[in-house]
């Protein structure tokens, strides 16, 4: 099984630009997030979605924009990129709202 | 709000016990995680705790106390691959404020 996939993994944007990250389970997880990870902060919450057609802020959603595409697949978007914005991006899942997360490899994403 | 704290930094000897700590602050409490992350790797799930007391797995126990608002992490017969972060994460009710990561422990084990 592969878990949780993300593409990409590794992301250079400038200023102003946009895209999109991917992440897709193949766990039939309900639950799937996205956090990002700065040092010395560890991981804070962006958006989450309790179940396929739900997304909900997390504790730094501005920013961002997400989409629940079906169960499987869970996308993060940023409009118009920022240099606070680079940081390492993983998305996750869970069978049960809130524990037991498997985490994708991340996209280290670099904003000049 | 919620706030964790975690030692920054713990260094033990190959083949010892090392213990990390985890005390935290929430509104609410429904568990505590921990979850192992090497250095450009992914966090991967270790444990969760929802009631007092030990848990063992393997060479790694997880402990938790409610009422002292504490948790731990137990690495027994550490091995160099345990070089590694740890993250407690407290699980709560209410809005966003679902799970919330400590600013983890870095460990090294040094031979």
């Amino acid at each position: 099984n592969a878990g949780v996939t993300q593409t990409p993994k590794f992301q250079v944007l400038k200023t102003g630009q946009s895209m999109t990250l991917q992440c897709a389970q193949d766990m039939n997880h309900n639950s799937m997030y996205w956090y990002r990870q700065d040092p010395g902060m560890g991981l804070r919450l962006i958006y989450y979605s309790a179940s396929e057609g739900t997304t909900d802020k997390g504790e730094v959603p501005n920013g961002y924009n997400v989409s629940r595409l079906n169960k499987r697949e869970f996308s993060l978007r940023l409009e118009s990129a920022a240099p606070s914005q680079t940081s390492v991006y993983f998305c996750a899942s869970s069978e049960e709202e809130g524990r037991g997360y498997t985490f994708g490899s991340g996209t280290r994403l670099t904003v000049v | 709000g919620q706030s964790l704290e975690q030692p920054s930094e713990v260094t033990a000897v190959e083949g010892a016990i090392v213990q990390i700590n985890c005390t935290y602050q929430t509104s609410g409490f429904y568990g505590l995680s921990w979850y192992q992350q090497h250095d450009g790797g992914a966090p991967t799930f270790l444990s969760y705790n929802a009631l007092d007391g030990l848990e063992e797995t393997g060479r790694f126990s997880s402990f938790l106390s409610r009422s002292d608002s504490y948790g731990y992490l137990l690495l027994q017969e550490l091995q160099m691959k345990d070089s590694a972060s740890y993250f407690c994460a407290v699980r709560s009710p209410g809005g966003y404020q679902k799970v919330t990561f400590g600013t983890g422990t870095k460990l090294q084990v040094i031979p």
